[in-house]
């Protein structure tokens, strides 16, 4: 069935430092991709999407790329801030069957 | 604003006893999802329903029960059967006819066993 692996956390970033968390999919049809962002105590909201190939989300300057021929949506962000301290997770939905499937979620910390 | 509503925010459970969570969307989404969440893991599917009166078992529906009587509410009663009940539950809803859209989630409820 369908599944997301993300890298494993935690990670810790001082602030200002550039953020790349790794995302890759295996899927059948053409899902669509996203990250959620949870802050502590929080449920989980939707930061950006894409829905086909080479596709581009971006929020809050985050941004994540569809890329179909390596299979992945990493997430990156080139200037992270003390407020980007969460857990991140990626998703995917509309492969097999109508299913959404989340990676495990990578915790990130950023230091003043 | 449109948005899902979770209540409680904490609630406490003695041995033997069931508690309902309650969650309530004004959203007009027709699918809604109920998920656990333990620490430092990622979630996982408890039930969902696709429309009124009807709903399927997820991953671990072992010790949970759901009902779907209005398309705005779909509580989750956490029955004695449920052995390690202590987690984070969240709810969500989406739009169910369009496969590839996301869902939107509660501010969750923490449960904890006295």
């Amino acid at each position: 069935g369908d599944s997301v692996t993300q890298m494993e956390g935690p990670v810790t970033l001082s602030e200002e430092a550039c953020l790349t968390i790794n995302c890759t999919y295996t899927a059948t049809g053409y899902p669509s991709l996203f990250w959620y962002v949870q802050y502590p105590g929080e449920g989980l909201q939707l930061l950006l999407k894409a829905t086909k190939a080479d596709d581009k989300g971006s929020n809050k300057g985050f941004e994540a790329t569809y890329r179909k021929e390596t299979t992945s949506f990493h997430l990156e962000k080139g200037s992270v801030q003390v407020s980007d301290s969460a857990v991140y997770f990626c998703a995917l939905r509309g492969g097999q069957g109508n299913d959404m499937r989340f990676g495990a979620g990578t915790r990130l910390t950023v230091k003043p | 604003d449109g948005g899902i509503t979770q209540s409680p925010k904490y609630l406490f459970r003695k041995e033997g006893q069931n508690v309902t969570l309650s969650c309530e969307q004004n959203l007009n989404h027709d699918a809604m999802y109920w998920y656990r969440q333990d620490p430092g893991q990622g979630l996982r599917l408890i039930y969902y329903s696709q429309i009124v009166n009807d709903f399927q078992k997820g991953d671990i529906a072992e010790g949970y029960s759901v009902s779907r009587e209005k398309k705005e509410s779909f509580p989750l009663t956490v029955t004695s059967a449920q052995k390690n009940p202590t987690a984070f539950y969240l709810c969500a809803s989406s739009i169910a006819e369009y496969s590839n859209q996301p869902q939107h989630f509660g501010d969750g409820t923490r449960l904890s066993i006295l």
